[in-house]
């Protein structure tokens, strides 16, 4: 089984304040690296798939970075607000089209 | 918009009884997935089919079994069921190609008595 990890498991930042956390995974035999964020009661959803070395990607305050070569992605957050509270999953794409998930950072937003 | 259903948001059941887990996505994905997510080790996967009739094992797949008799339906079975099958389980559906991006459910949280 493959090793996937994520750093923190869990985090508490102030509304306004940016912040960031990382995912780690195996640099041999890339295929792409996604992220998703799961809000409690919610299904997880897809924010990111990322493929290239280098590659980053944004969406709104939500910007992520790829280095394929030494095995980590970091997941940003700039001015974070308490909708984005929430567990953000990265996942690795291994062959045979399966998925291999992080345990997962679970990000509160204080007020 | 993917939609992804699961038969139950909760499920509360008896230890021995055999279980079903529903899941029916309306996108036409040849792929779907079971998972399970416990405190602290992320979302792991027990079985998974690339098409209808076909199945194939994940990293758990001890004491649970799958059905996939038509391509939007894929079902999770517990034989007899345990306490520690007691879990979140999420099923995702997703395509065959590109980025291989998964479209999840909202889960269905089952405790084992």
């Amino acid at each position: 089984i493959l090793n996937v990890e994520q750093s923190p498991q869990s985090l508490h930042v102030q509304e306004g304040d940016s912040t960031n956390f990382t995912c780690s995974f195996p640099s041999s035999n890339f295929y792409a690296l996604h992220w998703y964020r799961w809000e409690t009661a919610k299904s997880p959803e897809a924010l990111f798939v990322m493929t290239l070395n280098g590659d980053e990607k944004k969406k709104g305050r939500i910007s992520a970075t790829l280095n394929t070569k030494e095995g980590y992605s970091y997941l940003y957050i700039k001015g974070s607000q308490p909708e984005d509270s929430a567990t953000y999953l990265c996942a690795f794409l291994q062959g045979a089209q399966k998925l291999v998930f992080g345990q997962g950072t679970r990000l509160t937003i204080n007020p | 918009d993917v939609k992804v259903t699961q038969s139950s948001r909760y499920l509360v059941k008896r230890t021995g009884e055999k279980v079903f887990l529903e899941c029916v996505q309306d996108m036409d994905h040849e792929n779907m997935f079971w998972y399970r997510q416990d405190p602290g080790l992320g979302l792991r996967l027990i079985y998974f089919s690339y098409d209808v009739k076909m199945k194939e094992k994940g990293d758990i797949p001890e004491g649970y079994s799958v059905s996939r008799e038509k391509k939007e339906r894929f079902s999770l079975i517990l034989e007899s069921a345990s306490t520690n099958q007691t879990s979140m389980y999420l099923c995702a559906s997703g395509t065959g190609q590109g980025t291989y991006e998964q479209y999840f459910g909202p889960g269905t949280r089952l405790t084992v008595t």
